[in-house]
């Protein structure tokens, strides 16, 4: 699977667009993209995916570079409940088991 | 309610001895996966398992053990082969498109 390369943390303030990369260089052409958030000692929950085309749900939105080597997450309105370790993972999309590697993430903040 | 639920929350272990952590899901998925995670870091996989009756090894299966005897159930037994099992236990399942679900996880603190 590709691995991954994330800024260890950022800052962001309240009510504005919090912008995470990942860098993905190794990527395949048949491995997804995606992006989970993990909450101070809760378990991680599931945010966004995508293979190509730039993808947008209630969460967020997920933009792909067009050689599709790194990618950005974007929460629109960033709130203080925002504040989490955010992780990009790259895998191929089927059916059963497979080794979600999640690595350390970015610790995102949102500041009042 | 569908979900994946983690038993207990919090865990007392004495040295030397076996504990086993549950885990429990009504999504109906196939895949199930136990992470460890320490203080800071990121989840390092423990194992998995595909179907009932099978699972392997991941990153870091020294010193634990699993069963996978019916689809809704996927318990972790860290043995006293674990030098350092005090550590956030997370468990999750999935069916398609890797979109994972967590449970709420387990910290075991060994006394």
């Amino acid at each position: 699977d590709a691995k991954t390369t994330q800024p260890t943390s950022m800052d962001c303030a309240e009510g504005r667009a919090a912008n995470l990369p990942c860098n993905h260089s190794t990527i395949s052409g048949n491995e997804y993209v995606y992006w989970y958030r993990q909450i101070h000692s809760q378990g991680p929950q599931y945010i966004i995916h995508g293979l190509k085309n730039n993808e947008t749900n209630e969460m967020a939105s997920l933009i792909i570079t067009e050689d599709r080597k790194s990618s950005t997450l974007i929460l629109p309105h960033a709130t203080l409940r925002d504040t989490a370790v955010y992780y990009c993972i790259v895998r191929v999309l089927q059916t059963g088991a497979n080794n979600l590697f999640f690595g350390t993430g970015t610790r995102l903040t949102v500041i009042p | 309610d569908g979900g994946i639920t983690q038993s207990p929350k919090y865990l007392f272990r004495k040295e030397g001895q076996n504990v086993t952590l549950s885990c429990e899901q009504n999504l109906n998925h196939d895949a199930m996966y136990w992470y460890r995670q320490d203080p800071g870091q990121g989840l390092r996989l423990i194992y998995y398992s595909q179907i009932v009756n099978d699972f392997q090894k991941g990153d870091i299966a020294e010193g634990y053990s699993v069963s996978r005897e019916k689809k809704e159930s996927f318990p972790l037994t860290v043995t006293s082969a674990q030098k350092n099992p005090t550590a956030f236990y997370l468990c999750a399942s999935s069916y398609r498109e890797n979109k994972a679900f967590f449970g709420q996880g387990t910290r075991l603190t060994v006394v």
